[in-house]
């Protein structure tokens, strides 16, 4: 699977968006962008995934760019519940180990 | 239940001891993860269950590790001969699928803390 690159830290104020960027130069076609979030001391907690499409569901909107080596996670009004760890990770879609690797991700912190 | 159940949430045990670390997926998941994420660390595979066998044990630290999963349900980690390094949080996950699966979404338990004295 591919590897990414996220930023170790970043701050977002409340009730503003959270642009969270992470790359993945070396994608391969058939691998998708998951994200996952790890709130402390819970397990981590699924958000979203996409392969090229920008997606969107209630917790957050995935933008990948057009030539799939970049992605950003939004969280369009960021409270302080969302103060947590941020994975982005690529999985091919016939995985065979089906396991998700782990990168170090990005520390989220949501200030009043 | 209807999420990830994990038992014990808290063990202490001393060194050199034995511990079992129990995991109770969501009903109908055919996958099964075991991970684990020592202080302030990121998250470490260790296996993965298909059914009730394991085709990647490639996590796994040493040979003091093993895991067990029957009925294609409840899964059990054992650490033989616990050592102070073992201290961490030990994470279940299950999915639904894998083969063919695209959600490919892990659903995760609350985890099981060990504190190796």
């Amino acid at each position: 699977d591919a590897k990414t690159t996220q930023p170790t830290s970043m701050d977002c104020a409340e009730g503003r968006a959270a642009n969270l960027p992470c790359n993945h130069s070396t994608i391969s076609g058939n691998e998708y962008v998951y994200w996952y979030r790890q709130i402390h001391s819970q397990g981590p907690q699924y958000i979203i995934h996409g392969l090229k499409n920008n997606e969107t569901n209630e917790m957050a909107s995935l933008i990948i760019t057009e030539d799939r080596k970049s992605s950003t996670l939004i969280l369009p009004h960021a409270t302080l519940r969302d103060t947590a760890v941020y994975y982005c990770i690529v999985r091919a879609f016939y995985n065979q180990g089906g396991k998700l690797i782990f990168g170090q991700g990005t520390e989220l912190s949501v200030k009043p | 239940g209807a999420g990830v159940s994990q038992s014990p949430s808290n063990k202490v045990t001393e060194k050199g001891k034995d511990v079992e670390l129990r995991c109770d997926p969501i009903s109908g998941h055919t996958a099964l993860y075991w991970y684990r994420q020592s202080l302030g660390q990121g998250l470490e595979f260790l296996i993965y269950f298909q059914g009730n066998s394991a085709p990647d044990k490639s996590g796994l630290p040493s040979d003091r590790f093993s895991a067990e999963r029957t009925g294609g349900s409840v899964s059990t980690l054992t650490i033989q001969r616990t050592q102070q390094e073992d201290s961490a949080v030990y994470l279940c996950a299950s999915s639904l699928d894998v083969s063919g699966s695209h959600t490919g979404e892990l659903f995760f338990g609350e985890g099981s803390r060990l504190t190796v004295l």
